[in-house]
């Protein structure tokens, strides 16, 4: 099945110790998303691609950095993370951006920070 | 600003129907998505609107006045694996998403 897969589900790190989470679709869809969720609020975007074009918006801190090798593949890199920065992180992919489709989500990776 | 209204909280019981309600004000508008979402899950698609009117989908409707800026999602026959956060989102003039911080849905026996 066509699905969006992220890796670790958990993860758990040091303040302060850089941390990479993997998101990856096998739906070749043109459009990821990275989002922030912390609990009982909104889902805050902190950047997309549409295919190789990076998007960041105004307010994610310099702390967060995401590469997209490929179609299929999107990293989030948190360099320094801090105790705020525990959250849950969602991928979300679109087949295009200009479209009334909706967004597809993976399970999410819950980070902890120690 | 954009900004997307929805009650934090409600509670109903097994069996009954519950009608969550949600007012958005976004910058141009291309439709009305609903998801749901279990504790620590990922959300899932419900339903999409962009005309005015009830869209019907098995024990779950949403309805759009665009006029009202409104939407309500309406959920039959509540089972109690309905118990869930239901999360509203306006499609803005950029094609992205404003998210509501979602109506946790109780469901009682």
């Amino acid at each position: 099945d066509a699905m969006v897969i992220q890796n670790p589900r958990y993860q758990v790190t040091q303040f302060g110790k850089p941390v990479t989470l993997s998101c990856s679709q096998t739906l070749n869809h043109n459009v990821m998303y990275w989002y922030q969720q912390k609990s009982s609020q909104a889902p805050k975007l902190l950047f997309h691609y549409y295919d190789k074009d990076f998007n960041n918006e105004a307010d994610t801190p310099d702390n967060f950095q995401s590469r997209r090798p490929n179609t299929s593949f999107c990293f989030l890199d948190i360099r320094s993370p801090g105790l705020g920065d525990a959250a849950m992180y969602l991928c979300a992919t679109r087949p295009t951006p200009l479209s009334y489709n909706e967004q597809f989500f993976g399970p999410g990776t819950r980070l902890t920070v120690l | 600003g954009q900004n997307i209204d929805q009650p934090t909280e409600m509670t109903a019981t097994e069996g009954a129907i519950v009608q969550i309600n949600c007012t958005y004000q976004t910058s141009g508008f291309n439709g009305l998505f609903w998801y749901q979402q279990h504790a620590a899950e990922a959300p899932t698609f419900l339903s999409y609107n962009v005309l005015d009117g009830l869209e019907e989908k098995g024990r779950f409707s949403s309805f759009l006045s665009r006029s009202k800026g409104y939407s309500y999602l309406l959920l039959k026959e509540l089972q109690m694996k309905d118990s869930a956060s239901y999360l509203c989102a306006s499609l803005d003039s950029n094609y992205q998403l404003i998210w509501g911080a979602g109506t946790k849905l109780i469901i009682k026996p």
